[in-house]
């Protein structure tokens, strides 16, 4: 069965400093893709960036990257230059045919 | 502008009650989802649409119940043999059915109804 792992419930930064949220997974399917996505205190999910199990090089989208090591079934997210808007929840995704997962989340406080 | 609207914000219920959230998109598109959020949790799915008046069980079905007449409506019914309603219900769509199209999976998501029982 697929699972998602994200074993920091909570972290800190500092303004402008760059972080770095965990995210592991377990799925038998070869085709898959991650996803993260933010969640405000608003409640509404905002999709961040993708990465395809197949694709060579890493993704980025602006401040947002992913560090993608296929072979440990990780897939980290590197925010750079963190902002105060930033603070939030992160929730890691996997979809493969016919399933999706998300992850528990990880709440994350930008400090001025 | 396009995008996905649910209604209402919030949801105040009667135990024994059934009551329909509504969700719709413009953005055209194929595939729209039902997703139930508890405090400190992630999302669990409950039901999920590929086509018109076609949907399909998620992990949480029971106590559920949808339809979808048009491709921009996904109504979701929460019916009173739902034991434990209160919860945030967040409605997406996506371009393609997830795990079928790469990028193209990607799910956008409304607002949110924030439902309570009392």
């Amino acid at each position: 069965a697929q699972k998602i792992t994200q074993t920091q419930p909570g972290m800190f930064v500092q303004e402008k400093e760059a972080v770095t949220l965990d995210c592991t997974y377990d799925t038998s399917d070869p085709s898959y893709g991650l996803f993260w996505y933010k969640q405000p205190s608003s409640g509404e999910m905002i999709f961040l960036i993708y990465q395809g199990s197949y694709d060579q090089q890493n993704a980025t989208e602006g401040r947002y990257s992913l560090n993608f090591q296929k072979a440990r079934k990780s897939a980290n997210l590197v925010i750079s230059a963190s902002q105060l808007g930033d603070s939030a929840m992160y929730f890691c995704a996997v979809t493969s045919y016919d399933k999706v997962i998300f992850g528990p989340g990880t709440s994350l406080s930008v400090i001025p | 502008d396009g995008g996905i609207t649910q209604s209402p914000k919030y949801l105040f219920r009667k135990e024994g009650q059934n009551v329909t959230l509504s969700c719709e998109q413009n953005l055209n598109h194929d595939a729209m989802y039902w997703y139930r959020q508890d405090p400190g949790q992630g999302l669990r799915l409950i039901y999920y649409s590929q086509i018109v008046n076609d949907f399909q069980k998620g992990d949480i079905a029971e106590g559920y119940s949808v339809s979808r007449e048009k491709k921009e409506s996904f109504p979701l019914t929460v019916t009173s043999a739902q034991k434990n309603p209160t919860a945030f219900y967040l409605c997406a769509s996506s371009p393609f059915l997830y795990g079928t199209s790469g990028v193209k999976d990607t799910q956008y998501f409304g607002p949110g109804t924030r439902l309570t029982v009392l």
